[in-house]
Order: C-alpha cells, then structure tokens, then sequence
C-alpha cells in the first residue's frame, strides 16, 4: 500500500538558519512526488515536484529512491515561509494522490 | 477565473441529517476529487473522478456519495451525517494532461 509519511509535526527554526521538512514514502511502483504548501489563510498550492526538479521560493526537493525519502530543503529560511507543508505521492494510475499528515514550519524572527 | 468554488464554507449538522458540499471549477479539468483533512492524518482521498459520468472511491469512501453529471461540477453528499464526519473537505480538479492539483478554500464540517 502506498504511504507518505512527515514524521515532524512542528518545526521550528530561526530566520536565516536551513530547514529540511522531511518526507518518507513507500511504494512499490515508479513514485511521483510533490510539495504542496497551504500559507496562513490561503489554499493548498503546489510548491513543487520532483519530476521538474526546480527550486521555488528557495525550496528544493530531491527523490532518494534508496532511502525512499523527498526531504524539502532551504538554506535560509525566511518568516514568509511559515506555513502547513504537505507530502504527497500520485499512485501508478495517475488518479490518486496520497498525502502526508503536514508538517508545519514556523520561521521565527 | 474562479479556479474551484466549494460551498458552504462552514456548516453545522446534526447526526443523522444529509447534506451537500457543492464543488465546482472553471478550468474545464476532467479530473476532480474530494479529501477530508484530519488533524495529524493529512488530507485523505474520499472519491474521484475522471470525468463527467466516470466516479471512483479512493481511501475513505464510506458514508459519501459523488455523482459528476457535469464537467464543471463534483458535490458531495453525505446522507446520515455522523460525528466521525466532522473535518475539513477539499475540492481539487487538474487537468488531465498535468499532475498539478487545484485546490477550493475547503468546508469546514461539524457534526453533532
């Protein structure tokens, strides 16, 4: 059975300082995987996903099919990331998602 | 554009009552896709579809019924509310040709 799991349900960091959400699958297919983020009163929104391997906002992403990981990393955390962030594996026939529990970041000043 | 509309955004119900969280998109998606979230378990996938006519269950389908008659519209109705039911709904659609999912404001649901 597919899972996505977000071990951290709350991180806190310092402005400035890395943070790394991380991010833990399984599944027995080929995985495509992605980050959304919800921000402070606004929807759920795709932040990225591993196919396009880009950075937004200063957030990269990198799949280890060995260690079955996605961890979300940013070197300098800045307070405007404050938000939910969710995990979420799209199964083999394309049709479902599977999201993890969220973990939610807190940029402090 | 709109994007995805649910309504209501909140909702009171007593067990046992029906109801129907409406949700539609303006983007022509074909596929669309109800989730309720629960606090430490993430966003669940309760139905789908992938297009008009076309429906499926996805983790969590007990107690809801979807129908997608339309391509713009995908409701949800719960027929004898129970307080397991008490949650935040999302509404999501993407088109068939990207993976990225759309999301409405949600409906926050309580269920006395």
């Amino acid at each position: 059975a597919q899972r996505v799991t977000q071990p951290e349900k709350l991180l806190s960091v310092f402005k400035g300082a890395p943070v790394e959400l991380k991010c833990n699958y399984s599944y027995s297919g080929s995985p495509e995987l992605f980050w959304y983020v919800q921000y402070s009163r606004q929807r759920l929104q795709l932040l990225l996903r591993h196919i396009s391997r880009e950075s937004i906002k200063g957030f990269t992403a990198d799949l280890n099919k060995g260690e079955t990981s996605f961890h979300l990393k940013k070197p300098f955390a800045q307070e405007e990331d404050s938000a939910m962030y969710y995990c979420a594996l799209r199964a083999y026939n394309f049709n479902k998602f599977y999201f993890g529990s969220g973990t939610k970041l807190n940029v402090k000043p | 554009n709109a994007g995805v509309t649910q309504t209501p955004k909140f909702q009171v119900l007593k067990t046992g009552q029906s109801m129907t969280l409406q949700c539609a998109q303006d983007m022509n998606h074909e596929y669309m896709s109800w989730y309720r979230q629960d606090p430490g378990m993430g966003l669940r996938l309760i139905h789908y579809s992938v297009g008009a006519g076309i429906t499926d269950q996805g983790e969590v389908p007990n107690g809801y019924n979807v129908s997608r008659s339309t391509t713009e519209d995908f409701p949800l109705r719960l027929l004898s509310a129970a307080p397991s039911q008490t949650s935040v709904y999302f509404c999501a659609s993407r088109p068939r040709e990207n993976e990225k999912l759309f999301f409405g404001s949600g409906t926050q649901l309580s269920v006395l």
